[in-house]
């Protein structure tokens, strides 16, 4: 199994409050995927990393930034949390941009209040 | 505009039997496709994957075979076993480019002992 780990596994939180999921690697990958999973839409991705320091949009990055100032780590953050992001976020990595298959975390899983 | 979609929210099949999920997907750039299997509170883990330059691949009981012209791919599990229950994504890429996945919305497949 892919050395992923995600932190916390589970939060509920408070609408307005600013959250951040940690992302942590140990097979030193440079790219690395955030996603969430909601009913009826499989899993959209959020933003994603191509090298430290170096992050790019997926298709639902409103309302989320990124940072990535280790190869291990990659970290998302909801500025000021909304019902609307409550979901399960999961984490990927890969060795490379394509073609190989990503490798998944286990997810956190979010509620906002 | 949903690119990559699975029509069939489950499936119910008789231990034993063969499972049939079913892929369609509407960009012609997508080069590469994979199939991820999904336990509860788990993330999803890499099944099987197919290069747009093949129309069959296989793995022990799993088989994904893709037909270009009908931009529809599909996984057979022969075969089907109660550990296989699971909800199922297939995912595209344009590996050639951004190498960003693009899921389906999940097929939940139920194997009755």
């Amino acid at each position: 199994d892919a050395g992923i780990t995600q932190s916390p596994r589970h939060k509920v939180t408070e609408t307005g409050t600013p959250v951040t999921l940690r992302c942590h690697q140990t097979e030193n990958h440079r790219y690395m995927y955030w996603y969430r999973q909601d009913p009826g839409h499989g899993l959209r991705l959020i933003h994603y990393s191509y090298g430290v320091k170096d992050t790019d949009k997926g298709e639902v990055s409103d309302g989320y930034s990124v940072s990535r100032s280790k190869t291990e780590d990659f970290l998302l953050t909801l500025e000021s949390a909304t019902s609307s992001q409550t979901s399960v976020y999961f984490c990927a990595i890969s060795e490379l941009r394509g073609p190989e298959p990503q490798h998944f975390g286990d997810g956190t899983r979010l509620s906002i209040l | 505009d949903q690119q990559v979609k699975q029509n069939s929210p489950s499936l119910s099949v008789q231990e034993g039997r063969i499972s049939i999920l079913n892929c369609d997907y509407t960009n012609s750039m997508f080069d590469y496709f994979l199939w991820y299997k999904k336990y509860p509170a788990e993330g999803p883990t890499f099944l099987i994957s197919i290069s747009s330059i093949k129309d069959k691949n296989e793995d022990g009981r799993f088989t994904v075979f893709l037909n270009k012209s009908a931009k529809h791919l599909s996984l057979h599990i022969v075969p089907s076993q109660p550990g296989d229950s699971a909800v199922y994504f297939c995912a595209a890429s344009d590996a050639g480019n951004t190498g960003k996945l693009i899921f389906g919305q999940g097929t939940t497949l139920q194997v009755k002992p």
